[in-house]
């Protein structure tokens, strides 16, 4: 079965621009979580969509959005890029039914803003 | 999410035990424990999770103490491809729709040698 696929796998912006990243959950998997990576340090949550609907936003600016497909497949927008959004952005899926659906990542995408 | 500690790196030779210590003194009874790892340019593996009894799986096994303020993970037979940051968290499962936050220390280093 498929992982978690995230698209595209590097991507280079310029201050100011704006990037859409995308996120295909494994098949059934109904959650879908969006989290970044600064180099050195562990993964900071940004969103979690589940059917659809945000579930839950960490400490992020507004200029991060997202949302989920009917596929379950979803985007992570972000808006006016600055030099500290070069990160790595990775996408976890889960069934979300039970304690033992543990999250399963992607790969990520590696943005970097210059 | 209760706080988790854990030690910076740990070295550990090939075919030998990796034990790797959490500290999650905090933790409330409705938190389980779970690890992840994360190799250079991937995104997280899950490896095992738990909430008051041991657990084994084809990669490692969970020893988590009786008053579960501390666990361990056990890498049985570590190969040079355990080489990697290990992430103990300590997470509620909301349950039913939602589960899709971790919180992510800075984990330990592990690196198995020759």
């Amino acid at each position: 079965d498929a992982g978690v696929t995230q698209s595209p796998t590097h991507l280079i912006k310029t201050r100011g621009q704006h990037v859409t990243l995308r996120c295909s959950p494994i098949s059934g998997h109904k959650s879908v979580s969006w989290y970044q990576q600064v180099l050195g340090q562990g993964p900071q949550f940004i969103f979690q969509y589940y059917e659809k609907e945000e579930r839950g936003r960490g400490n992020f600016p507004d200029r991060f959005s997202a949302r989920q497909f009917p596929n379950y497949s979803s985007e992570l927008n972000v808006n006016a890029l600055l030099l500290g959004d070069s990160a790595l952005y990775l996408c976890a899926s889960t069934s979300g039914s039970s304690y033992n659906s543990p999250l399963h990542f992607g790969n990520g995408t590696r943005l970097t803003v210059t | 999410d209760a706080k988790t500690t854990q030690p910076p790196s740990m070295d550990c030779a090939e075919g030998r035990a990796a034990n790797l210590p959490c500290n999650h003194s905090t933790i409330s009874g409705n938190e389980y424990v779970y690890w992840y790892r994360q190799i250079h340019s991937q995104g997280p593996q899950y490896i095992i999770h738990g909430l008051k009894n041991n657990e084994t799986n084809e990669m490692a096994s969970l020893i988590i103490t009786e008053d579960r303020k501390s666990s361990t993970l056990i890498l049985p037979h570590a190969t040079l491809r355990d080489t990697a940051v290990y992430y103990c968290i300590a997470a509620a499962f909301a349950g039913g729709t939602s589960y899709g936050k971790l919180t992510f220390g800075q984990g330990t280093i592990l690196t198995v040698h020759p």
